[in-house]
């Protein structure tokens, strides 16, 4: 494997149901990001990971709920979620450190909340 | 505050006439700049990036980008557009001193006829 890979690709969940999403990057990377894109709204950022320490959380709902065990992996657990949770969760990776690193996108998990 | 606008929403283009994506930005400082492009059901992928130097970037499948301070623009452009270009494509900014911060704009969706 190589990059960022997110799994799985497609889920679909009731409202009552608990899920998680997984985001492996194979780029040594010590940074990893959550972001929604649902449609029609700019990529909105959700979560961010610093070495295994969360830095950002964007007033997310409790409902989401992420989790990072080491700096390759990073979770998002899901509980109690709504219709409009419905989007496509996209996981990245970048080097923090000096000057600005890019940051390499996943190809995403397409959700939909039923 | 830091922001990025993309004007258009929707453009259509031929296949093999040129093609410019417009962007503009709101930002304190040199910005990081970048195009990273995104094909249906897909992540998004890293078109170029502008840090400092020549103000006229190239990036992958043949697209080019120019940093404009006086303007604060980082218009998009490829001289002869290919089917497989039909994407949506985004602007972004990185803001420095932090966690490689990026600030999204909307999107502009390229449909290309034959």
């Amino acid at each position: 494997e190589t990059g960022v890979t997110q799994t799985p690709r497609h889920l679909v969940m009731g409202m009552t149901n608990k899920k998680s999403l997984k985001c492996e990057q194979h780029l040594g990377h010590n940074a990893m990001y959550w972001y929604k894109q649902s449609a029609k709204k700019p990529l909105e950022l959700m979560f961010v990971y610093s070495l295994e320490e969360r830095v950002e959380n964007n007033s997310v709902p409790s409902r989401f709920s992420p989790e990072c065990p080491n700096s390759s992996h990073l979770f998002l657990h899901l509980h109690t979620l709504q219709p409009e949770d419905s989007a496509l969760y996209l996981c990245a990776s970048s080097q923090m450190g000096q000057g600005y690193n890019e940051q390499f996108f996943g190809p995403g998990t397409r959700l939909t909340v039923l | 505050a830091q922001s990025v606008t993309q004007p258009d929403i929707h453009i259509t283009v031929s296949e093999g006439a040129s093609l410019e994506l417009r962007c503009n930005y709101s930002y304190g400082a040199t910005p990081y700049l970048f195009w990273y492009v995104q094909s249906p059901g897909q992540g998004l992928q890293l078109l170029l990036k502008y840090f400092s130097g020549d103000t006229l970037v190239q990036g992958i499948k043949g697209f080019e980008a120019e940093f404009k301070r006086s303007q604060s623009s980082f218009n998009l452009r490829k001289p002869s557009v290919h089917w497989s270009d039909a994407a949506e494509y985004f602007c972004a900014v990185g803001v420095s001193g932090g966690y490689n911060k990026l600030i999204f704009g909307a999107g502009t969706r390229l449909a290309v006829h034959p």
